[in-house]
């Protein structure tokens, strides 16, 4: 069964915007990570914040982890065209090592 | 990084057929693989994990009977959709990784249309 949710499900922002993505979780992790798809492509791995951290920062990417909330957020800052790409995050628990568990998703569209 | 190679990257099949998809990983020894699964506007749901020299490991729900997985090697897994139907028409993904604590790396996907 599907561990996260995520939400807005859909996000239409214009360049240079920040985007903001959060996801929720139902049991335990060891961590969290976050992964970009283009349509009709694979996954790219973004960024992974293990349990015992709060915040990490790569680049223009900002992953917070709340664990008592069971919730993460990914905010996109200064976001371009490029940014456009459907963002899951997924998660991993202390029982399954690989075996990822991915939310809905989000769908980010960035206007030139 | 290291690379995870999906073959063929597209396929379309009448129904009734079985289509084999490989997952390769092309500079590390995968010990362990996964399959995903998914429709299209969906997420991935995973369907097996795939260990080199054992049986895979299937998700509830998934037919271990129609997807037949093998990991003959340490950087090559295969999934056959055996007897497709228009229902398995769906994005299959493989991520792989060296084991232990290491790293998980993507295939760019395989897409299937059964007809």
């Amino acid at each position: 069964s599907q561990q996260g949710e995520e939400d807005p499900q859909a996000l239409s922002i214009q360049e240079g915007e920040n985007a903001t993505m959060n996801c929720s979780y139902k049991t335990s992790i060891n961590n969290l990570q976050w992964y970009r798809q283009n349509s009709g492509r694979g996954l790219v791995h973004l960024i992974l914040i293990r349990s015992n951290e709060r915040e990490k920062h790569s680049g223009r990417l900002r992953v917070t982890l709340d664990t008592s909330k069971k919730s993460s957020s990914l905010l996109i800052t200064a976001s371009r065209a490029a940014d456009t790409a459907s963002y899951f995050c997924a998660t991993e628990t202390t029982d399954s090592w690989g075996k990822l568990q991915f939310g809905a998703g989000t769908q980010v569209v960035v206007t030139p | 990084g290291a690379v995870v190679s999906q073959h063929p990257s597209w396929v379309i099949c009448k129904s009734g057929t079985s289509v084999k998809i490989e997952c390769r990983s092309l500079d590390f020894q995968a010990t362990t693989m996964f399959w995903y699964r998914q429709f299209p506007k969906q997420s991935l749901m995973l369907m097996a994990t795939s260990n080199e020299g054992s049986k895979a490991t299937y998700e509830q729900g998934v037919e271990k009977d129609k997807f037949l997985i093998n990991h003959a090697s340490l950087t090559l897994s295969t999934l056959t959709v055996t007897s497709a139907h228009p229902e398995d028409s769906s994005f299959y993904i493989c991520s792989a990784s060296s084991g232990g604590l290491g790293e998980l790396f993507f295939g760019e996907g395989s897409r299937l249309t059964v007809l």
